[in-house]
Parts: C-alpha cells; structure tokens; sequence
C-alpha cells in the first residue's frame, strides 16, 4: 500500500515570503503530525491531527500553523520565514495518537535564503 | 525534549559486534516504548516497539530490553551489518506525541 506521501521533496524560499507543505497519509491513517528536523535541535514536534482536529501543539510560534482536511490530508504553512526555519519537515501518520506506531512520510527539505 | 535521554550520542561498532543503544525517560504515563531508525535523506522508520507488561522483545537481530523500575529501556542490535548504519530514536508514549531522543548514530564499519 502506498505510504506517507509528502509534497514537494525541495524547496528554496526567501526571506518573509510563507509556505505550504503537504501531507497525504496512508489510506485509513487518522492522525497526522508534522515534525522538524535539524542538526542542532533533532526531531521536534510542531502539531497534530485527527479528525481533522488538532489534538496537540508543540512550542513553536505562531508562524507556523496546520490543518486536516476531511480525506485526512494535511497541510502546514509558515509565514514570514526566518533562515532558522530551514529544516527538514516530517510528516507522520498513524491510526490513532501513539498506540499504533507511526509512519513517516521523507519529509520536504525547505531551504531560507 | 528533556523528557528522554539516549545515549550514546554516536558508537561504532564492528562488523558482526553487538550495538547497545540506552534511553531513559521521565513520563511514566508513557506505555508504548518504539525505536525508529532513520537513514539520510528518508523519515524514520519503526524498527521494533514494546509495551510495559513484557521485558524484553526480540524481533530478529533486534531486541528490546524494558526497565520499568528503571524508567529506562535498551535497543540491542545483533551480528551488526553496516547496513544497519543509521541514526536511531527512542520515541517513549502514550496519549501523546511522540518525543523523539537527540539520536544516536550508528557505523558498523567492516
């Protein structure tokens, strides 16, 4: 079955200009959360989903906001974007919140120049 | 973030050696213990996962040791093959999000 399908794979933003990244989970899948990657500060949680519901919040700034649609799509978008906000961003589906493990999507690299 | 602690940061090991990978947390209201591996350029995987009534759990080469005294649980890697070079996570829950450790990347050199 098809897994976590994350969109785009690159992407090169300037400065103050916003984002959006999209997250297709595997069929069936409820929940999605998103996370960001970096060298200095590892995995960290910015939000999740489910039914179309954010269930939880990470410590980020409200730049950065999400939402589910009803197939259980996501997307999360970041405005105004900081050279600190280069990252790999993750997406992760599961069932249900925890229990039933994650499946990660290959993330998309967003470069701020 | 400071809710798990893993350790080692980084550990080599020779091919064919035993790669131990230790993580401690805080939360006991976690009941679900995973590791994930992540190799460059992909998102982490589940390796192998254990719930709190057993103690340990042995999926191939792979083997979950569980303290829950200790509030502490180990990945054990057997026979290591430098294709298990990768970064991996413990990432304890429950009702929560996952909390991911800093990682620890692993070589198995030959």
């Amino acid at each position: 079955k098809a897994g976590v399908t994350q969109t785009p794979r690159y992407l090169i933003k300037t400065r103050g200009q916003q984002v959006t990244l999209s997250c297709s989970p595997i069929s069936g899948h409820r929940s999605v959360s998103w996370y960001q990657q970096t060298p200095g500060q590892g995995l960290q949680f910015l939000f999740e989903y489910f039914s179309e519901t954010q269930r939880n919040k990470g410590n980020f700034p409200g730049r950065f906001s999400g939402r589910q649609f009803s197939n259980s799509r996501s997307e999360m978008n970041v405005s105004t974007l900081e050279l600190g906000d280069s990252a790999l961003y993750l997406c992760a589906s599961s069932l249900g919140q925890g229990i039933h493990g994650y499946t990660f999507g290959s993330g998309t690299r967003l470069t701020v120049v | 973030q400071q809710q798990v602690k893993q350790s080692p940061q980084s550990l080599i090991v020779q091919k064919g050696g035993i790669s131990i990978i230790n993580c401690a947390y805080e939360n006991t209201a976690f009941d679900y213990f995973p590791w994930y591996q992540q190799f460059p350029g992909k998102g982490p995987a589940l390796l192998i996962a254990i719930r709190p009534d057993v103690s340990e759990k042995k999926e191939g080469r792979f083997t979950i040791s569980f303290n829950k005294s200790a509030k502490q649980f180990s990945l054990h890697i057997m026979d290591s093959q430098p294709g298990d070079s990768a970064t991996y996570f413990c990432t304890p829950s429950g009702n929560t999000p996952l909390v991911f450790g800093k990682g620890t990347r692993l070589s198995v050199i030959a």
